[in-house]
């Protein structure tokens, strides 16, 4: 089924633990995302990538960080996670930088 | 700062019309998105403007004034399953996605 994987769906952390966030898409789109998104804020940008690659940071990068090694896979690393880290976290492509994005089902990260 | 502004809440009947409107402050301007997202779910795109003016796909429609920074999207018959909340999105002159917080939207029968 074509689309935006992202693994896992849900997941309970404790605080100082290394995790990666997983998203493959096999939609062939060059750029692909990370957003957070917290109850009455909009969705944050973390990191991007317009191409496999290259990357660069969004709204709020610190704490996480991101690779690019070709163009299906791009996972989000969180080095220590902390309690404010916890949110919904939705990778997503789009087939250029200014094309509309498309969405994963979402990961539901709880640092406690 | 770039900011977008949505209503934070909106009810609406069965059947009638609502009208989502989105203002935004932002550097730069290519474009912009409304997106609808259910509870628990993600969002999902709905239309893209970049000239001014009307929009439609269907029920929905989508405005935009350049001048005014402003749009709204424009829901008809509404159904119930438009119970969502909607996304309005800014793509700026770094080609970034600026996000509204989200209009929630209840529908009442």
């Amino acid at each position: 089924i074509a689309g935006i994987t992202q693994a896992p769906t849900s997941q309970i952390l404790a605080a100082g633990r290394r995790m990666t966030l997983r998203c493959t898409q096999d939609m062939r789109h060059n750029a692909m995302y990370w957003y957070r998104q917290d109850l009455g804020l909009g969705l944050r940008l973390i990191h991007y990538s317009n191409t496999a690659g290259t990357t660069g940071k969004g709204e709020v990068p610190d704490g996480y960080s991101v690779s690019r090694a070709n163009t299906d896979d791009f996972p989000l690393t969180l080095a220590s996670a902390v309690p404010s880290q916890t949110s919904v976290y939705f990778c997503a492509t789009s087939r250029e930088a200014n094309t509309e994005a498309f969405f994963g089902q979402g990961t539901r990260l709880t640092v406690v | 700062g770039q900011n977008i502004d949505q209503p934070t809440e909106m009810t609406a009947t069965e059947g009638a019309i609502v009208q989502i409107n989105c203002t935004y402050q932002t550097s730069g301007f290519n474009g912009l998105f409304w997106y609808q997202q259910h509870a628990g779910e993600a969002p999902t795109f709905l239309s893209y403007n970049v000239l001014d003016g009307l929009e439609e796909k269907g029920r929905f429609s989508s405005f935009l004034s350049r001048s005014k920074g402003y749009s709204y999207l424009l829901l008809k018959e509404l159904q119930m399953k438009d119970s969502a909340s909607y996304l309005c999105a800014v793509r700026d002159s770094n080609y970034q996605l600026i996000w509204g917080a989200g209009t929630k939207l209840i529908i009442k029968p």
